[in-house]
């Protein structure tokens, strides 16, 4: 089956713009998670989704970054006016949304670069 | 607030040499420890899981151990193939936090021929 997916694969922008970056989870995870990798580092938490609604947007930096899932499934990561330390991978995650201890299974990332 | 440190930060060994990776955490209440491996370019790949100290579980060439403070992942007679960083994550105990994984900085792992 399909694993979860991620578009697009590189992002090259400019300091002030505005990005969207799109996330398919697997077919039937009901829970989706953000997290941020800045090189040589591990994955940093940054919103995590329970349906439509976000259960836990504390890792969220500043309130340029927004994220939304409106029917469940795919969810827009957004960023309004980039910064260059906004530059790193962006990494979605999917699990099953029942409960308990999950496995979380990633994506392959976006690469934001801002210049 | 959760921590996670992973030791050594890079490790490179001959193949056939095995050898072991150390996570050592900081929780309040661990819920589960993660390993996972990600190749250079792609997303985090899942390895194991571990709920309590004592667990062990095994896959191919890897062992994942787990105590009250720390887990190993050891690596028995390694292969080029498993050169790779190896990341460590905690999940927190609940409430709004429910799902978080705190991960490590990670170990790379290179393995010669």
């Amino acid at each position: 089956g399909a694993g979860v997916s991620q578009t697009p694969s590189n992002k090259v922008t400019e300091k002030g713009k505005y990005v969207e970056l799109r996330c398919d989870p697997i077919s039937g995870h009901t829970a989706l998670y953000w997290y941020r990798q800045s090189l040589g580092q591990g994955p940093e938490f940054l919103i995590y989704f329970q349906g439509t609604g976000a259960a836990d947007d504390s890792g969220l930096p500043n309130d340029r970054f927004f994220a939304v899932r409106p029917e469940g499934s795919v969810s827009t990561l957004k960023i309004q006016r980039t910064e260059r330390g906004d530059s790193a991978v962006y990494l979605c995650a999917s699990s099953l949304g029942q409960g308990g201890v999950e496995t979380q299974y990633f994506g392959p990332g976006t690469r934001l670069l801002v210049l | 607030e959760d921590q996670v440190t992973q030791s050594p930060e890079a490790l490179r060994l001959q193949e056939g040499e095995s050898s072991s990776l150390n996570c050592s955490y900081t929780v309040s209440g661990l819920r589960g420890l993660f390993w996972y491996r990600q190749d250079p370019g792609k997303g985090p790949e899942f390895l194991f899981t571990l709920y309590s100290a004592g667990e062990e579980k095994e896959k191919e060439r890897l062992k994942a151990t787990l105590t009250k403070k720390e887990s190993f992942l050891h690596i028995t007679a390694p292969k080029p193939e498993d050169s790779a960083t190896y990341l460590c994550a905690v999940q927190a105990p609940g409430g709004t936090s429910y799902g978080k994984l705190t991960f490590g900085q990670g170990t790379i792992l290179t393995v010669h021929p």
